[in-house]
């Protein structure tokens, strides 16, 4: 099983802020790496996949990147509308044997 | 615009099995994809229970495997759940989800769906 690592578990940003989210996979899962938004009572909000592509609609403050295992979500200065808590997921395989989810981040107002 | 839809019982007794639909609206499920099931406990993250092709061709997550059921009924187009021996440990919000066109990450989920195990 691949395990995801994320951290911190809680970042505290202020406002206009940049903030720099970790995932670390247990073996490589090359760049097939996502990332999720998820907001209180609300679904998962795909964000980015291929580590680096935004999914449709995603505003450009949100970049990420990595490969291999160890990636990065930045959100370059936060809107109130980005306090939530973010997860990363792999891919590594198709078809879909094994999916996994990182423990996640909760992004605060500082 | 795809819409997912789970529907199914909030409550279910420990021993017994879990059932839930997810009803697709606006994307026909012969047309492709491993749709997915996804839980997430209250409070904590989400994981990944299981997928399914149109063909029936299914994956689980091992940690689950001998519990789970996941089939497809394309006249209907909508797939479903089963969890067998449920647990308190089971008690999650249930959400089913399509996977985008060039990777196995979701982008369009249900709403979810709360179910809880309780005698």
């Amino acid at each position: 099983e691949i395990v995801m690592t994320q951290s911190p578990a809680t970042l505290s940003v202020s406002p206009g802020e940049r903030a720099t989210l970790s995932c670390r996979a247990s073996q490589s899962v090359s760049s097939n790496l996502a990332w999720y938004q998820q907001k209180p009572g609300q679904a998962p909000r795909l964000l980015i996949y291929g580590a680096s592509t935004r999914a449709t609609g995603i505003p450009a403050r949100f970049s990420g990147s990595g490969s291999g295992t160890e990636f990065t979500l930045t959100i370059s200065s936060l809107q109130s509308e980005d306090f939530a808590v973010y997860y990363c997921q792999q891919y590594n395989n198709w078809p879909p044997r094994e999916l996994t989810f990182g423990g996640g981040t909760k992004v605060e107002i500082k | 615009q795809v819409q997912l839809q789970e529907s199914g019982p909030g409550l279910v007794k420990p021993s017994e099995t879990l059932s839930l639909t997810c009803a697709v609206s606006g994307y026909s499920i012969s047309s492709g994809y491993y749709w997915g099931w996804i839980r997430q406990p209250p409070g904590k993250g989400l994981e990944w229970i299981g997928s399914i092709y149109h063909s029936g061709s299914t994956y689980y997550n091992p940690s689950l495997k001998s519990r789970v059921t996941i089939s497809v009924d394309t006249s209907k187009n909508q797939f479903s759940l089963k969890l067998s021996s449920v647990t308190a440990a089971d008690t999650a919000v249930y959400y089913c989800a399509r996977p985008t066109l060039w990777s196995s990450s979701f982008d369009y989920w249900g709403q979810g769906t709360l179910v809880t195990v309780s005698s």
